[in-house]
């Protein structure tokens, strides 16, 4: 099947660290860009999403980074907490086809 | 508000036969689309319906199959059902196209015997 490249696939850190997963696209027509959170037994939850005529969106501990020309979208979490342990996809979308990501299994240690 | 539905949650089917999943939107919403999630393959776009019609579907052979009701409500069905059909499928809907905020149902977990 077809997956955004997402990076790294699995990332362990403090508590009150930051996180950074990363994610490249291959459509130069795609212009929306969805985050997911799993948690374990879960379903998929929005988190944050950008649109391709914004570069940089925040809400809270959470940003997300877009930059068209690299085709490279990144995801920020910044002062981690333990409930933030989950697999992050990231999505490649538009009108007509959502991509996702293969996943980034992040553990907050505390 | 109640969210996305999702019907049954666990099934458990042999080889050869043929199942259907249900999924009932938010209220109001039109447009819905199936996922499926394994461990290896992540998650991939199997179809989505708006207004009862098929508008995009993803890299799946044609024994994935799907339909809506006037209601929005939506059914998949996979025929001839193979082990490699073992996954979480999941149904999502959203007010109005893919690339719109769209909201995650809790899945039918199908195992292929």
């Amino acid at each position: 099947g077809e997956n955004v490249e997402q990076h790294p696939s699995t990332l362990s850190v403090q508590e009150g660290d930051s996180a950074v997963i990363k994610c490249t696209y291959s459509d130069s027509a795609s212009n929306y860009f969805p985050w997911y959170k799993q948690e374990l037994g879960k379903r998929p939850q929005l988190i944050i999403d950008i649109r391709s005529n914004v570069g940089e969106k925040k809400d809270q501990r959470i940003a997300v980074t877009l930059n068209k020309t690299a085709k490279h979208f990144s995801l920020h979490i910044t002062e981690t907490q333990p409930e933030d342990s989950a697999v992050y996809f990231c999505v490649e979308g538009n009108t007509d086809k959502l991509i996702f990501g293969t996943g980034t299994r992040l553990q907050v240690f505390p | 508000k109640a969210g996305v539905t999702q019907t049954p949650r666990y099934l458990i089917k042999t080889r050869g036969q043929q199942v259907t999943l249900s999924c009932s939107p938010i209220s109001g919403h039109r447009s819905v689309s199936w996922y499926q999630q394994t461990p290896g393959q992540g998650l991939q776009f199997l179809f989505e319906y708006f207004s009862e019609t098929q508008r995009n579907k993803g890299n799946f052979p044609g024994r994935f199959s799907g339909r809506q009701f006037s209601n929005s409500r939506s059914e998949m069905n996979v025929s001839t059902l193979e082990l490699g059909d073992s996954a979480l499928y999941l149904c999502a809907s959203s007010s109005l196209s893919l690339n719109y905020g769209y909201t995650f149902g809790s899945g039918t977990r199908l195992t292929v015997v």
